[in-house]
């Protein structure tokens, strides 16, 4: 079935430093990925949506210039998390649409800590 | 605005308890709704998704209904096992076609 791969599951980084997570659909190409973010005990929020060659669309609330979106290809997407803080360490997740009967596979996410 | 809830917030069954996970929404124009189960520092797995216009679908020993018009959706665990301590998650593709998930029922199954 379909697949998106996402790197890394698990990153570790100093405050200030920037944050780079891939996500990759694998056998099928994504005209739209979707990254979202889960705090502890809270839902999954959607963050923007980004579609292949176009600028990411931002939800309220999320800052454009830290959560960086690159779409540059129909398989690939990049979240950068600019100058890390403390407060960003949470759990980022993509999805991609296509690849399932529903529309929508999504990646194992990755663990954000911000020491 | 689109609003998922999902109760309990947590759940403690013994082994071999059939269960009732509910989610509740605000908004019925929705294409569809799915459940995910969600293991610690994991991802999602898809469980069930229901279109709008179905009203249950079934896996195994899952069962997840719709009753779009009341906002509701139940998923049915029929003889838990350890193996399903789990968050489950409920989430819908809302009218503007964007996925919206409750916060979650964190199940744990006692051997």
């Amino acid at each position: 079935g379909a697949v998106v791969s996402q790197h890394p599951s698990r990153v570790i980084c100093k405050s200030g430093t920037s944050v780079k997570i891939e996500c990759r659909s694998l056998d099928f190409q994504a005209t739209t990925m979707f990254w979202y973010r889960q705090f502890p005990k809270q839902s999954l929020m959607l963050m923007a949506t980004s579609n292949e060659g176009s600028k990411a669309t931002y939800e309220q609330g999320v800052e454009k210039d830290k959560f960086l979106i690159n779409h540059a290809s129909l398989t690939l997407s990049t979240l950068t998390v600019t100058s890390a803080h403390p407060e960003d360490s949470s759990f980022y997740i993509c999805s991609a649409r296509g690849g399932a009967p529903y529309g929508y596979t999504f990646g194992s996410g990755t663990r954000l800590t911000v020491v | 605005k689109q609003e998922v809830t999902q109760i309990p917030a947590a759940l403690s069954v013994p082994e071999g308890e059939n269960l009732v996970l509910n989610c509740s929404f605000t908004d019925s124009a929705i294409y569809n709704l799915q459940w995910f189960r969600q293991d610690p520092g994991k991802g999602l797995t898809s469980l069930l998704l229901i279109q709008s216009s179905q009203r249950e679908q079934t896996s195994g020993r899952l069962n997840a209904s719709l009753d779009k018009s009341s906002g509701r959706s139940t998923l049915y665990i029929a003889a838990s096992q350890p193996g399903d301590s789990a968050t489950y998650l409920c989430a819908v593709n809302d009218r503007d076609d964007k996925i919206i998930f409750g916060k979650g029922t964190r199940l744990h199954i006692l051997p």
